[in-house]
């Protein structure tokens, strides 16, 4: 069983379009998150959700909302996707908000490809 | 200056070699530490956390050094799996990552 599981795996758009990416964990963890590494290979963390709240917002634009329905979901959505939005995007979750529990698990990375 | 800063390598070592490599924090406060690694087209996966009195795990050996504030990852014995890109990683409530170190251990 994957433990943080995200879809799709590789996706190719045009620019302008909006698409979203879903990510779920089945390890009862309370926080989630959001990264991009982007081709020079960093990772740097964009959003974090603890039981649905949004507690980092990491100087994302606007274009990118991410949505937690359940503790165990969550979801990226981007609008008008741009050519500097190509990036592999990773999930990840961890126990909880808090230094001895964030030791995070992540899952395979979405490829996004905007031509 | 950046967060998390290491080295980026690459470090090509043969089968059975040591290799070490550090990576400098820019937060003094920082408690928290870990190594990650990143396998080629992979997620990041927890390597081992870092102990504030050194710690080994196996061929793998963690120290940190708050005085000078870095951190350290030594691998002894390299097998030709331990390819791969090591990362840093500093727990400060969000993580953040240092750029990789990548390792090629050659048969």
């Amino acid at each position: 069983d994957t433990a943080v599981s995200q879809t799709p795996k590789y996706l190719v758009t045009q620019m302008g379009n909006d698409k979203s990416i879903k990510c779920e964990q089945n390890l009862g963890h309370d926080t989630m998150y959001w990264y991009k590494q982007d081709s020079k290979k960093f990772l740097k963390i964009m959003f974090s959700y603890n039981n649905k709240e949004l507690i980092i917002n990491e100087t994302v634009p606007n274009r990118f909302s991410p949505k937690s329905p359940d503790k165990a979901h969550l979801n990226l959505h981007i609008n008008s996707l741009e050519l500097g939005d190509s990036a592999v995007y990773f999930c990840a979750s961890s126990q909880a908000y808090s230094l001895a529990k964030n030791i995070q698990y992540f899952g395979a990375g979405t490829r996004l490809s905007v031509l | 200056r950046k967060e998390v800063e290491q080295d980026p390598g690459p470090f090509n070592v043969p089968e059975g070699a040591t290799v070490a490599f550090n990576c400098t924090y820019s937060n003094s406060a920082s408690q928290s530490f870990f190594w990650y690694r990143q396998d080629c087209r992979k997620e990041p996966k927890l390597l081992m956390s870092v102990y504030s009195s050194g710690n080994e795990d196996g061929r793998f050996t963690a120290q940190l050094n708050r005085a000078s504030q870095y951190i350290s990852l030594l691998i002894r014995d390299s097998k030709l799996s331990d390819s791969a890109t090591y990362l840093c990683v500093v727990n400060d409530y969000k993580l953040s990552f240092g750029a990789g170190t990548t390792v090629t251990v050659r048969a």
